[in-house]
């Protein structure tokens, strides 16, 4: 089972530049997550979706967009980006109130 | 506002002993669950153990416990018999049944190191 995935593993972007980060689930799973992780401030949501179509802010939302088109995907872009967006960044899923499935992450350096 | 915290940046424990992670939290919501996860260096995030805000009794999963002080609002991550594979950050984390829509806030972490 590949579970989540994520796509791609590492990325360098100059300032201001764009991207869109991948995630994808095969476990059928409703609730979808971005999370970014930098140090001693742990992981804070950035954006989640409850359902295909359906997205909502998390705490972090500023400077991010998603979107999910299909159950399986959920997609984080970058529409211009900025130093203080480098970080690792998580994707998760999840059933209603079951633990969070984790990818293995996305390391961001922008320049 | 913080929901979850985790006061303790680093700990140290010998081998084989026990060692206890804290975590408190901040509620309204009387339905909730706590979740303990690990990131070894590798960075994956492990799941490790759940406690409903309605189980009466401590979750358990293996070498892991977690002492759950609903008035102190508190969910302590106990491991025993520590091993040299434990070492690696620990994540405490809360989602509320009601309010935000069944996301889940996680504290800044505490990183264990488990000393030969």
């Amino acid at each position: 089972n590949a579970g989540v995935t994520q796509t791609p593993k590492f990325r360098v972007l100059k300032t201001g530049q764009s991207m869109t980060l991948l995630c994808a689930q095969d476990m059928n799973h409703e609730y979808m997550y971005w999370y970014r992780q930098d140090p001693g401030m742990g992981l804070r949501l950035i954006h989640y979706s409850v359902g295909e179509g359906t997205t909502a802010k998390g705490e972090v939302p500023d400077g991010y967009n998603v979107s999910r088109l299909k159950k399986q995907n959920f997609l984080l872009g970058l529409e211009s980006a900025a130093p203080s967006q480098t970080s690792v960044y998580f994707c998760a899923s999840s059933y209603l109130g079951s633990p969070l499935h984790f990818g293995n992450g996305t390391r961001l350096t922008v320049t | 506002a913080q929901k979850i915290t985790q006061t303790q940046p680093g700990m140290f424990v010998q081998e084989k002993e026990a060692v206890t992670l804290d975590c408190t939290y901040d509620t309204s919501d009387p339905s909730y669950g706590l979740f303990w996860y690990k990131q070894p260096s590798s960075g994956e995030m492990i799941f490790l153990i759940y406690q409903g805000s309605y189980d009466q009794q401590n979750a358990t999963e293996g070498r892991y416990s977690l002492n759950f002080q609903k008035a102190r609002k508190s969910a302590n991550l106990v491991i025993s018999a520590s091993q040299l594979g434990d070492s690696a950050m620990y994540f405490c984390a809360m989602r509320e049944a009601l309010y935000n829509n069944n996301d889940m806030r996680f504290g800044a972490g505490t990183r264990l190191t488990v000393k030969p």
